[in-house]
């Protein structure tokens, strides 16, 4: 399987702190994308970086790219409640994308 | 959500029936893609389509089939459903780089 592995499998935080989720994949990439996935609702796309961009920024959201160690991280500065959902980092590899396993996030009001 | 629509979007059924589940677009776009989500793996390619009657296997395609007639239809089949094909399907389209996801289908096998 060419499936990432995000790490930690869940993580708890409290209002205000910073979340830190890493992903790690198998293969070459062309680009590496974060979606988030609330209970029981389709993902929703946060942000990409390209396989030549080493660090991305939007809005509160911070991504990382290693491909030399093929990880990625993803870091949500001044975590709120509502940011409470699971994280996926998927990779596309000649139009067919693969996903990791998720990061449960669980901001505490 | 770029215009993706999934029906049904919940079903129940018994082993051995077979269950065709439908993903609809409006904006023409070339690429569709099925997916299973289950408990600890993740999201998992099916199927997907690179254009009308275009299609190829995924990650986890056995006991399933697709077709696309149409540009907006792509449907997934189950020829005989089992127990273990009891998960969430999404279908997923492309625009630009990005993957934009239907709402899901909850299918349910007894």
């Amino acid at each position: 399987s060419q499936q990432g592995e995000e790490d930690p499998q869940a993580l708890s935080i409290q209002e205000g702190e910073n979340a830190t989720m890493n992903c790690s994949y198998k293969t070459s990439i062309n680009n590496l994308q974060w979606y988030r996935q609330n209970s029981g609702r389709g993902l929703v796309h946060l942000i990409l970086i390209r396989s030549n961009e080493r660090e991305k920024h939007s809005g509160r959201l911070r991504v990382t790219l290693d491909t030399s160690k093929k990880s990625s991280s993803l870091l949500i500065t001044a975590s709120r409640a509502a940011d409470t959902a699971s994280y996926f980092c998927a990779t596309d590899v000649g139009n067919q994308f693969y996903f990791g396993t998720g990061t449960s996030l669980t901001v505490i009001p | 959500d770029a215009g993706i629509t999934q029906s049904p979007r919940h079903k129940v059924t018994e082993t051995g029936t077979p269950v065709t589940l439908r993903c609809h677009q409006t904006e023409n776009h070339r690429y569709m893609y099925w997916y299973r989500q289950d408990p600890g793996h993740g999201l998992r390619l099916i199927h997907y389509s690179y254009g009308v009657k275009d299609t190829d296997k995924g990650e986890v395609s056995d006991g399933y089939s697709v077709s696309r007639s149409k540009t907006e239809d792509f449907l997934l089949t189950l020829e005989s459903a089992t127990s273990s094909q009891t998960s969430v399907y999404f279908c997923a389209i492309i625009q630009g780089d990005t993957q934009y996801f239907g709402p899901g289908t909850r299918l349910t096998v007894l």
